[in-house]
């Protein structure tokens, strides 16, 4: 099974900061990386996929980079709205697998 | 709009069995892969099933092949996820979602989760 491993696993940061979070695959996935975004009490809303790909509605300020084992998901100024708790995930074999989350809190 | 509504859950006794559905609407249900996604309490997302659009093709995690199995009824744009043999371990939020391509795993629309809470 292909292991994610995201870091920091918390970040404390303020509104209008930049914040990256980083996702390390065990072996090569190529671009089979997406992001997520999870609040309190909700299903995960998906972000970013094929690593770098904005999805539908998704507020431009969100981008994703990387390709075989390290990726990293960019916020450029942080939103109020935007703390929250982000997953990793890797679709390039199965099991799918996700990264052990990112609990991004307001500082 | 897509929505994906789940239903079935509940408090169960391990080593019982139990029956999760997905209610689709708003797309066409026979053309997308779909996948249950769960999440236990305070934990994070662990990815439990794939079905290809046509039902043709199936995965699983490791943790619940053999006592899970995923099925669904195109004529009833309905998703299930049989359940048997559960275990404590196996209590969690279970989600389904729509996959964008087929059976590509990205994940676009999730419905709001069903609890099976696994205990004697």
């Amino acid at each position: 099974d292909v292991q994610m491993t995201q870091s920091p696993s918390s970040l404390s940061a303020s509104v209008g900061d930049r914040v990256t979070i980083t996702c390390r695959a065990s072996q090569s996935i190529t671009i089979y990386l997406n992001w997520y975004q999870q609040k309190p009490g909700n299903p995960p809303k998906l972000l970013i996929y094929a690593a770098s790909s904005l999805q539908s509605g998704v507020p431009s300020r969100f981008s994703g980079s990387g390709s075989g084992t390290d990726f990293a998901l960019t916020i450029s100024s942080l939103q109020p709205e935007d703390f929250a708790t982000y997953y990793c995930q890797q679709t390039s074999s199965t099991p799918i697998t996700f990264g052990q989350g990112t609990r991004l809190e307001i500082k | 709009q897509v929505q994906l509504v789940e239903s079935g859950g509940g408090v169960v006794q391990p080593g019982r069995s139990l029956r999760l559905s997905c209610a689709a609407s708003g797309f066409t249900f026979s053309s997308y892969g779909m996948h249950w996604v769960r999440q236990a309490p305070g934990k994070g997302l662990e990815w439990v099933a794939v079905i290809w659009y046509d039902g043709n093709n199936k995965n699983y995690a490791d943790s619940v092949k053999g006592r899970f199995t995923i099925s669904r009824d195109n004529s009833k744009n309905t998703l299930s996820l049989q359940m048997n043999s559960l275990r404590a371990d196996d209590t969690a939020v279970y989600y389904c979602a729509r996959d964008k391509v087929d059976h590509a795993g990205e994940l676009d629309y999730w419905g709001q989760g069903t609890l099976v809470t696994v205990s004697s």
